[in-house]
């Protein structure tokens, strides 16, 4: 069974620029999560989709983040534009279904490192 | 806010010790989660306790859950190498939609 993909895996802008992370899911899968990680830290939860809607996205900075999930699939992120302090590595997430689910494990991609300067 | 703290941050154990990661949060929760991380990986799921009094073992790592003390420990038991690398705990709030994850702890095992 295929993982989450997500490219690019890295990916370095000057401040104020534009950048977009893709991210495809495990197939099947209706949840898909992303995350921001700076170094030393634990991931914070961005945005949150079940199939193309999304469930939270209370802690995304929607001045310059956003997120889409066209189709129920594939998602994007983008930030415009970037700052200093978004230097981290976005993480993107998927499991089976609701979060309601007795054990929705998220099965993480690998990353994409997006360094600031 | 939903907090979720661990300690130690760090940790260094020699092979064969025994030890414990403890992961603190600060409301009720409907799961916990813990989370491998090697250096420049992605995270790979250990454990997910549901209920007070869960406890869940995988090799030399046994996980625990009391929820009345809002308190998870991810004990090691006879460490080797293979088992450094960062550790998340993570809570699951399915009210809200919250989903926190710890600081985490850095352990290295030293042969």
């Amino acid at each position: 069974e295929a993982g989450v993909a997500q490219s690019p895996r890295y990916k370095i802008i000057e401040k104020r620029q534009s950048v977009a992370f893709w991210c495809n899911p495990i197939s099947g899968h209706a949840t898909l999560y992303w995350y921001q990680q700076i170094l030393g830290q634990g991931p914070k939860l961005l945005i949150q989709f079940q199939n193309n809607g999304v469930v939270d996205d209370s802690q995304l900075p929607k001045d310059r983040f956003s997120a889409e999930r066209l189709k129920g699939v594939d998602s994007t992120l983008k930030i415009q534009p970037a700052k200093l302090e978004d230097s981290a590595v976005y993480l993107c997430a998927s499991s089976l279904g609701e979060r309601g689910l007795y054990t929705d494990t998220q099965y993480f991609g690998p990353g994409t490192r997006l360094t600031v300067l | 806010e939903l907090k979720v703290e661990q300690n130690p941050l760090f940790l260094s154990m020699q092979e064969g010790k025994n030890y414990t990661i403890y992961c603190n949060y600060s409301t009720t929760s409907d799961r916990l989660y813990w989370y491998r991380q090697d250096p420049g990986k992605s995270l790979e799921s250990l454990f997910v306790l549901l209920s007070n009094g869960a406890v869940k073992q995988e090799g030399r790592l046994m996980a625990s859950l009391d929820t009345k003390a809002r308190l998870s420990t991810l004990h090691i038991t006879a460490a080797v190498h293979d088992l450094s690398a960062t550790y998340f705990c993570a809570v699951d709030k399915l009210a809200g939609n919250q989903f926190y994850f710890g600081t985490g702890t850095s352990l290295t095992v030293i042969p």
